[in-house]
């Protein structure tokens, strides 16, 4: 059964600290992997797409890393900021057989809170 | 621009009500989706338009009816909902469908629309 799994569901850290998010997969045929920030009651926005070729991708303070391997990603958020809370999502893609798409699964997603 | 946007942002119907939700892209997208998201879970794809055709219907019931007048615009119709279809409804658009496996597709998210049945 496709899964992703994230951990923590939450957590609340200091403004300017740091934090690693988790994620597991257990999806086949793996295509990519993407983690999304989404505010509460907004759309997800991407944040990084990784293939399976790709082991970490940077955007400003997040970088997000890909075991292929172990199925394993992480989400690091270097230097929080308040504007930081929100839920992050990680989706892996599978290849959707006979119709060209590619099937998005979704975790349940890690809710940051950035305190001052 | 590489902005979808959904109208209403919020919406509440009765049960005997007919309403329909509207999606907007401009960035030349050729895929666009529905989701529905309830809270604190994550997003159900519903639907997907690929050239402005349905290619994908997960199983949703009748009373979600979806419509692709042309290549920017998606819309939603809903009819005789539930109280329990009450969520925020998530449309997405990204370039094409995925054609192989070093081209991902990033699905860019418009702001949803809370939908509250009575």
């Amino acid at each position: 059964k496709n899964q992703v799994e994230q951990s923590p569901q939450s957590l609340i850290i200091l403004e300017g600290k740091n934090c690693t998010l988790q994620c597991n997969y257990t999806v086949s045929p793996f295509s990519n992997l993407r983690w999304y920030k989404q505010d509460t009651g907004r759309g997800p926005v991407s944040l990084t797409i990784m293939t399976f070729s790709e082991n970490t991708k940077s955007n400003g303070r997040y970088t997000a890393t890909l075991d292929a391997d172990t199925k394993q990603s992480s989400l690091h958020i270097t230097a929080s900021q308040l504007s930081d809370s929100a839920s992050y999502i990680c989706v892996v893609s599978a290849n959707r057989m006979n119709t060209g798409f590619q099937k998005l699964v979704f975790g349940t997603g890690t809710r940051l809170l950035v305190s001052p | 621009d590489t902005e979808v946007t959904q109208t209403p942002k919020h919406l509440v119907m009765g049960m005997t009500n007919k309403k329909s939700l509207k999606c907007e892209q401009h960035m030349g997208h050729r895929a666009m989706y529905w989701y529905k998201q309830k809270a604190k879970k994550p997003p159900e794809l519903m639907f997907v338009y690929s050239y402005e055709k349905l290619s994908i219907n997960e199983s949703v019931p009748s009373r979600f009816s979806p419509e692709c007048p042309n290549s920017s615009l998606l819309n939603l119709h809903l009819h005789a909902l539930q109280p329990e279809d009450s969520a925020l409804y998530l449309c997405a658009s990204s370039q094409d469908r995925w054609t192989g496996p070093r081209k991902p597709d990033t699905q860019y998210f418009g702001p949803g629309t809370r939908l509250t049945v009575l």
